[in-house]
């Protein structure tokens, strides 16, 4: 597609639960990030993967949390047992080459809310 | 640690005026500088960037100025329109070591027709 695709758009869900968020970039982007924002925050890396690299997963705050992408194009982000402190919007963004020269596409995020 | 900070979390400006907002870092390692602009509902999207080897960088309405030695920037919006009112985050990165960049909370502008 044209851009970043994220879904859903919404999702609310019970604490305990777990849940995933989908990504689909750019076509041809090479390199693939998850951020976070939380209410009154910045954004807040979570995950990068860069081609067959090995992902950078530094950004994810605990165990519960973990990325994978399939075939270097579609990305899913698993929540286990969510609690709601994870509550957020998931931003996810891709770029044509790692680091910023490019700058990221943004998808339009996916609105978690943990009840 | 917020290695990125957005002091004014928001700024109201009447139409035509400049708009500035301001931004400053800790890591003397970040060398490449973005703004981003965040509509509601939408994700944010690039705006103008600037690299450390340059004070100023300007595209239209927008400049953004760097000052290594405060660990400051700012974007410049001249003349503001009501189209502008929108969060703006402001990035930064390293060329080597971090793949990712680094934001500030963002500052909400309203520009008053």
């Amino acid at each position: 597609g044209a851009g970043v695709s994220q879904s859903p758009s919404n999702k609310v869900t019970e604490k305990g639960k777990d849940v995933e968020l989908r990504c689909d970039p750019i076509s041809g982007h090479t390199a693939l990030y998850w951020y976070r924002q939380s209410l009154g925050q910045g954004l807040e890396f979570l995950i990068y993967f860069q081609g067959n690299s090995a992902p950078d997963k530094s950004g994810l705050p605990s165990d519960r949390f973990s990325a994978e992408r399939t075939g270097g194009s579609v990305s899913t982000l698993t929540i286990q047992r969510t609690q709601q402190e994870d509550s957020a919007v998931y931003l996810c963004a891709s770029s044509l080459a790692p680091g910023h020269v490019y700058g990221y596409t943004f998808g339009s995020g996916t609105r978690l809310t943990v009840v | 640690d917020q290695q990125v900070k957005q002091n004014s979390p928001s700024l109201s400006v009447q139409e035509g005026r400049i708009s500035i907002l301001n931004c400053d870092y800790t890591n003397s390692m970040f060398d490449y500088f973005l703004w981003y602009k965040k509509y509601p509902a939408e994700g944010p999207t690039f705006l103008i960037s600037i690299s450390s080897i340059k004070d100023k960088n300007e595209d239209g309405r927008f400049t953004v100025f760097l000052n290594k030695s405060a660990k400051h920037l700012s974007l410049h919006i001249v003349p503001s329109q009501p189209g502008d009112s929108a969060v703006y985050f402001c990035a930064a990165s390293a060329q080597t070591g971090a793949n990712n960049l680094f934001f500030g909370t963002g500052t909400r502008l309203t520009v008053i027709p």
